[in-house]
């Protein structure tokens, strides 16, 4: 069955510290795979996505393929970091429908 | 520029009663359209999704329902609310082609009292 699972419902830091939030998922082929970011009173959005290799927000994110992870990272958090991330995945060849992780809660202290 | 607007943002009912959010994407044709719910703890579970017109697909039984009346807009309703259907319901699109990005709405909190 196709999952994606982030095994931390909060994490909690302080400002400058490095934050590594864990995504694994279990898809057949090779899958395509996202971070949303929710922000306090904002709409849920996306982060980055594994294909375009880019760095957000100073936060990047790794596919491995071998331990089936797409971890996020970020050397030194900010406290404007503080949201709700989701780890999603999308079958590749034509299915369309991401499926989320549960979510991790990320908080960083002054 | 595409955009997503949902409605209404809060929404108060009572147990019994029928229940009707709406969902309506602009800027852009034939998107996938998609009704998730989000809980503390729980991440976005996935209600319907939607391909086309009148096409509509369940993901879990529930007192919920869904319609797609036109290309880009999408309903989600309910007869008679429980309790059990309070919740932050967002609605989102993406199309078949592209990256695949889900575009969000703002999300409507539903409380059954």
């Amino acid at each position: 069955a196709q999952r994606v699972t982030q095994p931390e419902k909060l994490l909690s830091v302080f400002k400058g510290a490095p934050v590594e939030l864990k995504c694994n998922y279990s898809y057949s082929g090779s899958p395509e795979l996202f971070w949303y970011v929710q922000y306090s009173r904002q709409r849920l959005q996306l982060l980055l996505r594994h294909i375009s290799r880019e760095s957000i927000k100073g936060f990047t994110a790794d596919l491995n393929k071998g331990e089936t992870s797409f971890h996020l990272k970020k050397p030194f958090a900010q406290e404007e970091d503080s949201a709700m991330y989701y780890c999603a995945a999308r079958g590749a060849g034509g299915s369309y429908i991401p499926t989320f992780g549960r979510g991790t809660s990320l908080i960083v202290h002054p | 520029s595409q955009t997503i607007h949902q409605w209404p943002a809060t929404l108060v009912q009572p147990v019994g009663s029928p229940l009707s959010l709406e969902c309506t994407v602009e800027g852009t044709s034939n998107p996938n359209l998609y009704w998730y719910r989000q809980a503390a703890g729980r991440g976005l579970q996935l209600l319907f999704y939607s391909v086309g017109i009148g096409q509509i697909s369940s993901e879990v039984p529930q007192n919920l329902s869904a319609s797609r009346p036109q290309d880009r807009q999408f309903i989600l309703s309910s007869k008679k609310l429980l309790l059990s259907d309070s919740g932050f319901y967002l609605c989102a699109w993406n199309q078949d082609r592209g990256l695949g990005e889900l575009f969000f709405g703002e999300g409507s909190r539903l409380t059954v009292l």
